[in-house]
Order: C-alpha cells, then structure tokens, then sequence
C-alpha cells in the first residue's frame, strides 16, 4: 500500500516569492505522482503527473516538480508566486493497478 | 478531454432523510469512477469506485451506498443521513484501461442538520 506525507499543513508566502510544497510517499511498487490545485468551493484541477521518463515535470500556471526515487519526494515549486495561486495543493500517488492516495493537503496563501 | 457533472451543487438536509447525487461523465467510454469525501480543511476520502457497470468497490464502511447503472453514470446514495455525512463530494473519472489522471467534477456541497 502507499501513503503520502505533505509535510506542511500551510504555507504563507508572499507575492512574487518563489515557494516549494513538499511531497514525501512510501510505496513497495513503482509509482505515478501527481500534484492536484483547489481553489475554494471547486473540484480539483490536475496541476502535472509524473508518470515515466524526465523526473522534472512541467505543468499549467508555472508548477513544475521532480521527482527523486532515492528520496521518495516529489516537491512541487513555483520561482514566483501570484495572489491568484492561493489555494489547497494535494500531492497524489497511486502503484499500478490501484486507487490514489491523496496526501492531507497544504494551503497555499499568498500575501501581498 | 473529459467533462464531469454533478448535481446538484449545494444540498441542505435534514438528519434522517434520503440523498441522491449524480454524477455523469462525457468525453470517455468505460471510465474508471469514483466517489470522494472531503471534510472541512481535510483530505479526500475514498468511498466508493467502480470498474465497470454494476461494480462497485467500497472503501469505508458507512450508511452511503452507490450504483453505476449506465457506463457514464455514477450515484451516490443514503436511506438516512447522518450529522457526520456533511461534506464536499466529489465525483473523478479516469480512461480504465491505461494509468493516467483522475479528472474531477465540480463537487456537491452537502450540509446535513
């Protein structure tokens, strides 16, 4: 079975700052890891997966991650942050042939 | 890409009484579905998922029960809420036969008093 850590419960940053949320997992099988974003009262939207090759994974609105199998992390990072980026970010990982796990969530809020 | 709808969006019920929520997917044939609760600043909590018409997993033994009656359609039902059962549900959708993304609906607000 897998589990998934998100070691900060939030994150307050300000504008234009870069940010890192952290994402550890433990899994005995080879994994697939994804990095979800939830604005208030909405469902989520994925932000990148990593799903094989390149461990540095691109995604929508300037996310990227990476991912290192030594460490078991997949940290999601931004280099500048918007106001529009506050939101509840979840780290997701899921062995193959069976469901997500999702992680507790990390509450991104953005100061001006 | 896909498209998932649920309805309705906020719901107030009192304890004790039905619930029905629908979810219906466009965009993908024999998806992978599945039924999420999300307590107030908490986690997702996987309730139930579904591999195909009439099969149905369950995750967390509670009052909910669900059924997939068509390939594209995947309800989330009670005989009698509970306090407990208040939440944001959400319904995902993902191609069954390949790993890839779960793709998320709007989600149900669901207050039970």
């Amino acid at each position: 079975a897998q589990s998934v850590t998100q070691l900060d419960s939030q994150v307050p940053v300000f504008e234009e700052a870069p940010v890192e949320l952290r994402c550890n997992y433990s899994s005995s099988v080879s994994v697939y890891l994804f990095w979800y974003v939830q604005y208030p009262n909405q469902g989520l939207q994925l932000l990148l997966k990593y799903l094989s090759g390149s461990t540095l994974v691109k995604g929508i609105n300037g996310f990227e991650a990476e991912f290192n199998k030594s460490q078991t992390s997949f940290h999601l990072r931004k280099p500048s942050v918007h106001i529009s980026d506050t939101a509840e970010y979840f780290c997701a990982v899921r062995g193959n042939g069976q469901n997500f796990v999702f992680g507790p969530g990390t509450r991104l809020s953005v100061l001006p | 890409s896909q498209t998932i709808h649920q309805w309705p969006a906020t719901l107030v019920q009192p304890v004790g009484s039905p619930l029905s929520l629908e979810c219906t997917v466009e965009g993908t044939s024999n998806p992978n579905l599945y039924w999420y609760r999300q307590a107030a600043g908490r986690g997702l909590q996987l309730l139930f998922y579904s591999v195909g018409i009439g099969q149905i997993s369950s995750e967390v033994p509670q009052n909910l029960s669900a059924s997939r009656p068509q390939d594209r359609q995947f309800i989330l039902s009670s005989k009698k809420l509970l306090l407990s059962d208040s939440g944001f549900y959400l319904c995902a959708s993902e191609p069954g036969r390949v790993i890839d993304t779960q793709y998320f609906g709007p989600g149900t607000r669901l207050t039970v008093l």
